[in-house]
């Protein structure tokens, strides 16, 4: 079963410029999250879809963050624009249900660097 | 506020020298606590999911516990090849129940 596809790996960017990266969840799940993970952090939470509908983006910095999942499949997470402090390694993760405790299966994510 | 602090922050040990991680956690109402793996360069891969005090669970040589204030990983035997960060995750009651609150990591280091 192929896992959680996230493109492009590596991006390099200068800063007030716009950027996006792309998830594709593993088959069957209906549940995707957005992450970011600063260099020595764990993940912290983005934004939560529940097939096409976004139901936990309260830590979304919404001034320049945007997310979007047509059809319920893939997403696209944008940033405009990108400042020196959004250099980090953005993950997608994705689940099956609603079910408490369900896992979370995270891609490889998109080192993002801005300079 | 859901608090997750791991310790220690870095660990070298020696091949097949035992060891344990700890991970202690402040939440309002557990719902479920997970360990992950990371490698560098590669995202969190799921190890294990405990649910209660007292659960435990077992993969190779690895064996995850759980009271009520923390969880333990520990490490039996290692190999070189389990040298990787170990990221301890907590989902809480209420609020976005959906989301892991993570802990820093520890990285473990296992040296032939």
């Amino acid at each position: 079963e192929a896992g959680v596809v996230q493109s492009p790996r590596y991006k390099i960017i200068e800063k007030k410029q716009p950027v996006a990266f792309w998830c594709n969840p593993i088959s069957g799940h209906n549940t995707l999250y957005w992450y970011r993970q600063n260099l020595g952090q764990g993940p912290e939470l983005l934004i939560r879809y529940e097939n096409e509908e976004a139901v936990d983006d309260s830590q979304l910095p919404k001034d320049r963050f945007s997310a979007e999942r047509l059809k319920g499949v893939d997403s696209t997470l944008k940033i405009q624009p990108a400042e020196l402090g959004d250099s980090a390694v953005y993950l997608c993760a994705s689940s099956f249900g609603r079910h408490i405790g369900n896992t979370q299966y995270f891609g490889p994510g998109t080192r993002l660097t801005v300079l | 506020e859901d608090q997750v602090t791991q310790s220690p922050e870095a660990l070298r040990l020696q091949e097949g020298e035992s060891s344990s991680l700890n991970c202690s956690y402040t939440v309002s109402g557990l719902r479920g606590l997970f360990w992950y793996r990371q490698d560098p360069g590669k995202g969190p891969e799921f190890l294990f999911t405990l649910y209660s005090a007292g659960e435990e669970k077992e993969k190779e040589r690895l064996k995850a516990t759980l009271t009520k204030k923390e969880s333990f990983l520990h490490i039996t035997a290692p190999k070189p090849e389990d040298s990787a960060t170990y990221l301890c995750a907590v989902q809480a009651v209420g609020g976005s129940n959906y989301k892991l609150t993570f802990g820093k990591g520890t990285l473990l280091t296992v040296n032939p």
